[in-house]
């Protein structure tokens, strides 16, 4: 079955340091998303992608982080200078689709510990 | 409450006992979703019900929907060890689009 893949499983940095976590969607999906998971709380939508441009984002997608997909294939998420209180699980998903009822399918999720 | 709250936040049985599991939440909704997540792993998505839609089956799993109480429930019949991960409800809050809004969620173990 097909599956959204994503790299590195656990990423450590250094305060202030740049991140990129990658992620290849499942080949015939259209729409991506990234999700982050804090310990302990709830998984929150930070953004979702269509056709090379932002479709929409939440208050946590602030300057911070940006998107991209460089390639056919990879979709990845950017943290310019990271804070201690970026460290989360950081889920990418896609979809077929957009619009009521479609279901996302997720990644394994890249844990990321910043000190 | 904040949207999407599941209880109880963590449930022990045995198998072969059912297992529900019960989520809020506040705003009007679209859809509904239940995902589950097995421990370091990402979301599977396991069933949907529509704005809608009172009931709907899927194998061992039953989830019903009620807008008027803005609640759902998910059932999972004769569960198994396998079963054992969090279960989150997710809501689509009205949107077209797929930003979802996750629940806490629920701890559920299943004991052989």
């Amino acid at each position: 079955e097909p599956e959204v893949t994503q790299t590195p499983s656990h990423q450590v940095t250094q305060m202030g340091q740049e991140v990129i976590l990658r992620c290849v969607p499942i080949s015939n999906h259209l729409y991506f998303y990234w999700y982050r998971q804090i310990l302990g709380q709830k998984v929150e939508f930070l953004v979702s992608f269509y056709n090379n441009e932002i479709s929409e984002k939440s208050e946590i997608f602030d300057d911070q982080f940006s998107v991209e997909r460089p390639d056919g294939s990879n979709f990845t998420l950017k943290i310019r200078s990271t804070k201690l209180e970026d460290s989360a699980m950081y889920f990418c998903a896609s979809s077929v689709h957009r619009g009521e009822g479609e279901k996302l399918f997720f990644g394994s999720g890249t844990q990321l510990s910043v000190l | 409450s904040q949207q999407g709250e599941e209880d109880p936040q963590a449930l022990s049985i045995q198998e072969g006992e059912n297992a529900t599991m019960n989520c809020s939440y506040k705003t009007s909704i679209n859809n509904l979703q239940w995902y589950r997540q097995n421990s370091g792993r990402g979301l599977v998505h396991l069933i949907l019900i529509r704005s809608n839609e009172r009931e709907k089956h899927s194998g061992r799993l039953r989830v019903t929907l009620d807008t008027s109480k803005k609640s759902s429930s998910l059932l999972i019949t004769a569960s198994r060890a396998a079963d054992t991960a969090s279960y989150f409800c997710a809501t689509d809050e009205g949107n077209a689009g797929n930003m979802l809004t996750f629940g806490g969620g629920t701890r559920l173990m299943v004991k052989p």
